[in-house]
């Protein structure tokens, strides 16, 4: 199985809303990765995290909070976001966090903010 | 950051080979020039990676320059599959690890 699941595809949240984005790996990678991407742009990193421990937060704002639960799961939670948050979000996971290890992606979450 | 630089567009006749350029002039000694496609509503797939020589895979070839300040992702026989936007990315080193800088990307148009 080298299949990145996300959920949900779609979501729109008010700027009030709490929601969560859920992304899954079987693979047995021991690094994840949130990326941002706006529309017509190449995707940006968020966060990566390494053997289910917090290693790069490239100064994403406090409204987004990444946890990783175990080492098949990464969530991104969202509180209190702008519409400028509307985005596309994408989750990748890698054998390790290594420079030579290739990315495995996931189709996306589509978000709106209303 | 490490940067990568690449035409906006190109286009390609189904079955010929295409060859995508990127330079990245401030690669160091120990980055790999990594490369990426996606697809319209997809996410971003893996194409092929390098370090120095030339690589080969089932989707495509890679050819290094001596120097490395440039790379070039070939594909042997261009398909409507393979339009998609190309990335070149070299990956930098973070304070945490490795991160993975997009550079804007090839978008590849592919006439039939």
């Amino acid at each position: 199985d080298t299949e990145v699941t996300q959920t949900p595809k779609h979501l729109v949240m008010g700027m009030t809303n709490k929601k969560s984005l859920k992304c899954e790996q079987h693979m047995g990678h021991r690094a994840m990765y949130w990326y941002k991407q706006k529309a017509k742009k190449p995707p940006e990193l968020m966060f990566v995290y390494s053997y289910e421990k917090l290693s790069i937060n490239e100064s994403v704002p406090s409204r987004f909070s990444p946890e990783c639960p175990n080492s098949s799961l990464l969530n991104l939670h969202l509180h209190a976001l702008q519409p400028e948050d509307s985005a596309l979000y994408l989750c990748a996971s890698s054998p390790t966090d290594r420079q030579g290890d290739e990315q495995y992606f996931g189709p996306g979450t589509r978000l709106t903010v209303t | 950051d490490a940067k990568t630089t690449q035409p906006n567009s190109m286009e390609s006749n189904e079955e010929e080979p295409v060859h995508l350029p990127c330079n990245h002039s401030t690669i160091s000694g120990t980055d790999y020039i990594h490369w990426y496609r996606q697809l319209p509503s997809q996410g971003p797939e893996y194409v092929i990676h390098g370090l120095t020589s030339n690589v080969n895979n089932r989707m495509a070839s890679l050819a290094i320059a001596e120097d490395r300040k440039s790379s070039t992702l070939i594909l042997h026989r261009a398909t409507l599959r393979d339009a998609a936007v190309y990335y070149c990315i070299l990956r930098d080193v973070g304070t945490g690890g490795f991160k993975t800088i997009f550079g804007a990307g090839t978008r590849l148009f592919v006439k039939a």
